[in-house]
């Protein structure tokens, strides 16, 4: 089975803290994304990767960075958290398909709360 | 550019009941389409997912129709369980297909 996991299900940091989110992925996949989940507003992208050192701004990517230095370790870095960063934050990985289509696999969430 | 609509929750319904759950979209190009659940706790899973016109996905006792003509892909399921609780996301990609477009996702409670 694919297994995504994130470094920690839940968090608690401070106004202007540097927060780090670590997800690895065990598939070889070569994609790999950081959405945050808010509710009435579903998943938002906020950094996608494609390979290793390869990144792309998603549809809300300010007040972030990512790193991607080895296949399966996507990281999600708040440079100086705030509290509308308080959040539920999803990685997931995929490859393409026999199909073309690739399916999404998710980890289990990072609970953020910026006090 | 493309969106997904899907209708608004929360859903209450009996056990046993049928489930539809609505999405529509709007995408350039001919899109997959995606059902994603959500149980409590959880990150997301794929439910089912349909590539072309006229496919159905199904998983789980859980349905969908790829309708190109109404730009739909309703969930639909003839007897729900205690166990389908979950929030369901409908989710289209279009294009390059690294990227998924979710609707806003409708909790679904099911009361036994």
């Amino acid at each position: 089975d694919v297994k995504v996991t994130q470094s920690s299900r839940y968090l608690v940091k401070r106004t202007g803290e540097k927060v780090f989110l670590e997800c690895v992925q065990d598939m070889d996949h070569e994609n790999m994304f950081w959405y945050r989940q808010d509710p009435g507003l579903g998943l938002r992208l906020i950094y996608f990767s494609y390979d290793v050192k390869m990144k792309e701004k998603g549809d809300i990517p300010e007040g972030y960075s990512v790193s991607r230095e080895k296949k399966e370790r996507f990281s999600l870095i708040l440079e100086s958290a705030s509290t509308n960063q308080t959040s539920m934050y999803l990685c997931a990985s995929s490859a393409p398909g026999t199909s073309g289509v690739e399916t999404q696999y998710f980890g289990p969430g990072t609970r953020l709360l910026v006090l | 550019g493309d969106s997904v609509t899907q209708m608004e929750g929360p859903v209450t319904l009996s056990e046993e009941a049928f489930l539809t759950i609505n999405c529509t979209y709007t995408a350039t190009g001919y899109p997959s389409l995606f059902w994603y659940v959500q149980y409590p706790g959880e990150g997301l899973q794929l439910l089912l997912k349909a590539t072309k016109a006229d496919d159905k996905g199904s998983n789980k006792g859980f349905e969908a129709t790829y309708r190109k003509e109404t730009t739909s892909f309703h969930l639909e399921k003839g007897s729900v369980q205690v166990s389908d609780s979950a929030v369901y996301f409908c989710a289209l990609a279009a294009g390059s297909n690294y990227k998924l477009t979710f609707g806003k996702g409708t909790l679904l409670t099911v009361n036994p």
